[in-house]
C-alpha cells in the first residue's frame, strides 16, 4: 500500500494553461504539505494544511491555491502556468501533536514541465 | 530565521570508503533534526532522526548524533557501497515555525565500484 501517493507523476503542459495535482494519504495523519524542489534539488515549503485549516502559506503567488477536502487528501492547482513554474512538486504528510512535529512522509512527486 | 547548511557536493567516494557529510542548523529553541534520501528518480526517503541534543540516529549504516554546542548533525557511514548513490538532505524542524521542514541544499553521493 502506498503510503503518500501523488497524481500524475509527469505533467507537460503550455504556458498560460491551469493544471492541477493531487495528493492522499493512507498514513491518518492529521498534517499535510507542498513542497517545491527546483532545478538544483533545493526543497521549500509552499503550503501546509492541519485538520483541513491552512496553517502555512509561504510567499508564493496566487496563482498556486491549495485545497483540502479532507485530512488524507490535499491538492495543488496552479494558474496561468508560467516557464518558472517548471519544478518537482513534493507531498507530504506527518503526525502535528503537542506543539512537536514527527517525521513527514513524502510521495513520489510530480515532475511539471512548462513549455 | 532557522536554516540549514550542507557541504558542497558532489561527494565522489569508492566503495567501502568511510563518509561524512556535514550539517549545520541555526535555529530558535530546540529543533528536530532529519536527514533524507532522495535516489535518482524518487521522493525523499527518511534516512533518520534526532529530536533532542545527544540523540544518536542511526539506520542502515548511517548515523547522526545532535550536537548542540556545535550546532551540527553530521552523518556518518563507515563502509559505502554503490547503492548508497543519492541525494541526501539534511532538515530541521521545530514548533517555532509550525512543524515545516527546513531544507539544506542537498549533497550529493556518487560511489564508485
Amino acid at each position: 500500500d502506498t503510503a503518500v501517493s501523488q497524481t500524475p507523476k509527469y505533467l507537460v503542459t503550455q504556458m498560460g494553461n491551469d493544471k492541477s495535482i493531487k495528493c492522499e494519504q493512507n498514513l491518518g495523519h492529521d498534517t499535510m504539505y507542498w513542497y517545491k524542489q527546483d532545478s538544483k534539488k533545493f526543497l521549500k515549503i509552499m503550503f501546509s494544511y492541519n485538520n483541513k485549516e491552512l496553517i502555512i502559506n509561504e510567499t508564493v503567488p496566487n496563482r498556486f491555491s491549495p485545497k483540502s477536502p479532507d485530512k488524507a487528501h490535499l491538492n495543488l492547482h496552479i494558474n496561468s502556468l508560467e516557464l518558472g513554474d517548471s519544478a518537482v512538486y513534493f507531498c507530504a504528510s506527518s503526525q502535528f501533536y503537542g506543539g512537536q512535529t514527527y517525521e513527514q512522509y513524502f510521495g513520489p512527486g510530480t515532475r511539471l514541465t512548462v513549455t | 530565521g532557522d536554516s540549514v547548511t550542507q557541504m558542497e557536493g558532489p561527494v565522489t567516494l569508492s566503495e567501502e570508503a568511510f563518509l561524512t557529510i556535514n550539517c549545520t542548523y541555526t535555529a530558535t529553541g530546540y529543533p528536530s533534526l532529519f536527514w533524507y534520501v532522495q535516489y535518482p528518480g524518487e521522493g525523499l526517503q527518511l534516512l533518520l532522526k534526532a529530536t533532542k541534543a545527544d540523540d544518536k540516529g542511526s539506520n542502515k549504516g548511517f548515523e547522526a548524533t545532535y550536537r548542540k554546542e556545535t550546532t551540527s548533525f553530521h552523518l556518518e557511514k563507515g563502509s559505502v557501497q554503490v547503492s548508497d548513490s543519492a541525494v541526501y538532505f539534511c532538515a530541521l524542524s521545530s514548533p517555532s515555525n509550525t512543524g515545516k521542514l527546513i531544507f539544506g541544499q542537498g549533497t550529493t553521493l556518487q560511489v564508485k565500484p
